[in-house]
């Protein structure tokens, strides 16, 4: 059975740093591109970051380049979003996904962590 | 970027109704099209993937279709376990959601 388990959430100041993990089971980790998807309260889903299988790619949405970092330990099947300059935007809920397919859609994911990012 | 819009963004229905939800893209995404359930616990699934294949494991009731800009989402008989929040998701970078469309029981 495929799990991905997100932790490291938590309360932040703005500005503050914070890095998420996501620890995978139940499939082969280094076959698959892997992603971040965030949700903040009462809004839609929104795709954050992805890595590709090797971690030799990674991909990120306007709002968060040069603040978010996407990374992966393919020995220790796990995928990490260090997280800086956090802004009261980046509240949310932040859920671990794979991001498999041509074009690629997120098939697996894990039940989410909260980022709360306030004074 | 590809904007998604969802349509209703809320609706109730009774045990047995066939439902259909409706997604439309500002540009033709060419069936890069997905689908997904959230639940109240949090949990998300993939249910369609390329506007019509079903993930495995989904249940069959569940199918997809359109072209284009514009697709939908359609249980055949609603079940009580279907009670959730459905998005829709285009397939080019950077890859964008609809707002979300939350199905009630009536």
């Amino acid at each position: 059975e495929v799990q991905l388990v997100e932790s490291g959430g938590g309360l932040v100041q703005p500005g503050r740093s914070l890095k998420l993990s996501c620890a995978a089971s139940g499939f082969t980790f280094s076959d698959y591109n892997m992603a971040w998807v965030r949700q903040a309260p009462k809004k839609g889903l929104e795709w954050v970051a992805t890595i590709s299988y090797d971690g030799s790619s990674t991909y990120y949405r306007d709002s968060v380049k040069g603040r978010f970092t996407i990374s992966r330990d393919n020995a220790k099947s796990t995928l990490y979003l260090q997280m800086d300059s956090l802004r009261s935007e980046d509240t949310a809920t932040y859920y671990c996904a794979s991001h498999t397919g041509i074009p690629p859609y997120f098939d697996y994911w894990g039940q989410g962590v909260m980022v709360t990012v306030s004074s | 970027d590809i904007k998604m819009t969802q349509s209703p963004s809320s609706l109730s229905a009774s045990l047995g109704e066939r439902v259909t939800i409706s997604c439309r893209a500002s540009e033709n995404i060419n069936n890069y099209l997905s689908w997904y359930q959230k639940k109240e616990d949090g949990s998300v699934k993939l249910l369609i993937y390329h506007t019509s294949r079903l993930q495995p494991g989904a249940p069959s009731r569940f199918s997809g279709s359109g072209s284009g800009k514009d697709y939908s989402l359609t249980i055949s008989g609603l079940e009580s376990e279907d009670i959730a929040t459905y998005y829709c998701q285009q397939g080019y970078t950077p890859w964008t959601f609809g707002g979300g469309t939350k199905l009630e029981l009536k």
